[in-house]
């Protein structure tokens, strides 16, 4: 079956600019998270989706980030007013959801979307 | 603190040689899951491997195993007779209840390998 998939894959805007970057899970997963990965680095969490609501939101940077999941299928993440420091790969996992929060399952990874804020 | 360290920045290889990835980690929970991802030129991050804290025993895949040892806090990956196809960032992982959460995976810095014809 299809993988996780991210649009776009790339991204350039200027500072102050507002973007939106899309994540279609793979079918069937309840759960979704959003990752920032920046250069040289591993990624890091943002947030957890289960279903519709965000589960877990402590790894936003500051409230010029938000994400939705309204049907608990695709998700959005939205940066507002970007600045020159929000420039990275932006990664969105799935997995099963099962678990609901109280043990491990398997994330898959989509391709990320490569954000250049000028 | 919860904290995953790979210590190698960079490795380069010549096929066929056999190289080891150290993970190094820390954390409180007595329950807790440590994953190895591999990140290809692509940028896609591939899910290798999951091993919880109670499960200690070593893995074998084809040319990858895995050595976790909680008395040193590690999970080591090796790959047996590099190939060029294996030239790729590997991440280690770490998640648990006082990591953040089960949901909330902890990666290293991860360590380029480069594999030479």
């Amino acid at each position: 079956g299809a993988g996780v998939s991210q649009t776009p894959s790339n991204k350039v805007t200027e500072k102050g600019k507002y973007v939106e970057l899309r994540c279609d899970p793979i079918s069937g997963h309840t759960a979704l998270y959003w990752y920032r990965q920046s250069l040289g680095q591993g990624p890091e969490f943002l947030i957890y989706f289960q279903g519709t609501g965000a589960a877990d939101d402590s790894g936003l940077p500051n409230d010029r980030f938000f994400a939705v999941r309204p049907e608990g299928s695709v998700s959005t993440l939205k940066i507002q007013r970007t600045e020159r420091g929000d420039s990275a790969v932006y990664l969105c996992a799935s997995s099963r959801g099962l678990a609901g929060g109280k043990g491990q399952e398997t994330q898959y990874f989509g391709p990320g979307t490569r954000l250049l804020v000028l | 603190a919860q904290k995953v360290t790979q210590a190698q920045t960079e490795i380069s290889v010549v096929e066929k040689e056999d190289v080891t990835l150290d993970c190094v980690y820390e954390t409180r929970d007595t329950t807790y899951y440590l994953f190895w991802y591999k990140q290809p030129p692509s940028g896609e991050l591939v899910f290798l491997i999951r091993r919880n804290s109670f499960d200690e025993q070593n893995e074998i895949s084809g040319r990858y195993s895995w050595n976790f040892q909680k008395s040193t806090s590690s999970f080591n990956f090796t790959i047996t007779a590099s190939q060029v196809v294996d030239s790729a960032v590997y991440f280690c992982a770490l998640s648990g209840l006082f990591s953040g959460g089960y949901n909330k995976l902890i990666f290293g810095a991860g360590t380029r390998l480069a594999v030479h014809p």
